[in-house]
């Protein structure tokens, strides 16, 4: 069955960065698009970028280019995303989440992942 | 601020049908497809209307999704405890060149 398990909670003083795994299982892993959204506390989602495991290409959400990076790894079936220049407002439910084909709907997500900034 | 908007909170009593509205713009709602996420407390979100009006397998059909112009629809007919829960829209926005979510509606089961 199809599984995105996420890496565990992180604390981070603000300024530091943080990198969050996605390991995917029970599907062809380059094809399909893996997305990054956010949940702070009491909030909505919010989307971070997407990573096209097939070509390996990437965007971002405007509001966080340039501090967010999202990589991946073919061999292990990973999808890592990287933010850095944290803040306080970081402090968040990181998701990762698979497309359904060209559907911009996420059709399995990981657990999440509790990312907290606090000096 | 979200791009699009939600009610806050929604409520029913079992059996009843209620409805949620997304209103967005020309930029998203207006030419994209729309989906819809339930979320339980403390979980992930799960998708729950695809492309506008579609279910996934495993969704009930009491659940069911519209659009109109640059404005959304989720309907839940016959509605059950289970369904407590929050529901956000979605959609893919091409001024903004992004995917932007709704802030969500409390649905309340009285």
């Amino acid at each position: 069955q199809v599984q995105l398990v996420q890496s565990g909670a992180e604390v981070k003083k603000p300024g530091a960065s943080v990198k969050v795994s996605c390991k995917a299982s029970g599907y062809t892993f380059t094809s399909y698009y893996v997305h990054w959204v956010r949940q702070a506390p009491g909030q909505g989602l919010e989307w971070m970028g997407i990573m096209r495991p097939s070509g390996g290409t990437t965007m971002y959400a405007r509001k966080f280019q340039g501090r967010v990076a999202v990589t991946m790894d073919t061999s292990t079936s990973t999808v890592y995303m990287e933010l850095s220049s944290l803040r306080s407002e970081d402090t968040a439910v990181y998701y990762c989440a698979r497309e359904f084909p060209q559907s911009y709907s996420f059709d399995y997500w990981g657990q999440g992942t509790l990312v907290t900034v606090s000096s | 601020q979200s791009v699009l908007t939600q009610p806050p909170s929604a409520s029913g009593t079992p059996g009843q049908r209620v409805t949620i509205s997304c209103s967005g713009s020309s930029s998203n709602i207006g030419t994209n497809i729309v989906n819809w996420y339930q979320q339980l407390p403390g979980t992930a979100p799960k998708l729950l209307i695809y492309s506008t009006n579609h279910r996934p397998s495993g969704v009930p059909d009491r659940f069911s999704g519209s659009k109109s112009g640059t404005s959304a629809s989720l309907a839940i007919s016959g509605l059950q405890s289970e369904d407590e829960a929050d529901y956000c829209c979605a959609a893919w926005d091409d001024s903004l060149f992004g995917y932007v979510f709704g802030p969500g509606t409390r649905v309340t089961v009285l």
